[in-house]
């Protein structure tokens, strides 16, 4: 079935550290993925995205990494900030060729000041 | 340049009613896609629309419905309300909504439906 998943519920960091929040996917024909940060009350905000021709890509404080041998993906967010505490979700938008996307459970991110 | 408009805020309604939810996507784009939140399903796809046609569908009931207008605005309805769709709605709007068109998704701040 589809589905795509988030190792831990929960990543709790000190303010100031670099944060990984990883990934797996389960659809090895999935070739355009999203990171969302979802705040309190607002919508899924968009961090970044990455396609399966590329391994990495970089963006302000935050990197994605995949890896399409072991169907993961990664989100790394350099010197943390109180701000970055959120929900954070994967997505992937499989072979179908629409704007449907498939939504992992998230990881929740505290950050400790 | 405005971001995805979604109206109401917040809705509470009484089980067996039905319900209509509104989005403006941002302008320009044309692909428009609806989801439902839970804490227990977290983010579920309901259906899409791309050029006032339904283009994908996700597993839910017949209750659930929409359309889409031809300036893009999109609206979604639910019939015969039951307490299990309480949720918080999502709609997102995309350019062209495909992968191979390289554009990303942008949500609306959602429309909290509460069901009594």
């Amino acid at each position: 079935g589809e589905s795509v998943g988030l190792h831990l519920p929960t990543l709790s960091v000190q303010e100031g550290d670099n944060s990984i929040i990883n990934c797996a996917y389960s659809n090895s024909a999935s070739d355009y993925f999203i990171w969302y940060k979802q705040e309190s009350g607002k919508g899924p905000q968009f961090i970044i995205d990455i396609r399966s021709n590329m391994d990495k890509r970089q963006g302000q404080r935050v990197t994605v990494l995949l890896n399409k041998t072991v169907k993961h993906l990664s989100l790394q967010i350099a010197a943390t900030q109180p701000g970055d505490s959120a929900v954070y979700f994967c997505a992937e938008n499989g072979s179908s060729n629409t704007g449907k996307l498939i939504f992992g459970q998230g990881t929740t991110l505290q950050v400790k000041p | 340049k405005a971001g995805v408009t979604q109206t109401p805020r917040y809705l509470i309604k009484t089980r067996g009613q039905q319900v209509t939810l509104s989005c403006s996507p941002i302008s320009g784009h044309r692909s428009v896609s609806w989801y439902q939140q839970t804490p227990g399903q977290g983010l579920q796809f309901l259906f899409e629309y791309f050029s006032e046609t339904q283009r994908n569908k996700g597993n839910f009931p017949g209750r659930f419905s929409g359309r889409q207008f031809s300036n893009s605005r999109s609206e979604m309805n639910v019939s015969t309300l039951e307490l299990g769709d309480s949720a918080l709605y999502l709609c997102a709007s995309s350019f062209t909504g495909t992968a191979r068109m390289n554009t990303e998704a942008f949500f609306g701040q959602g429309t909290r439906l509460t069901v009594v």
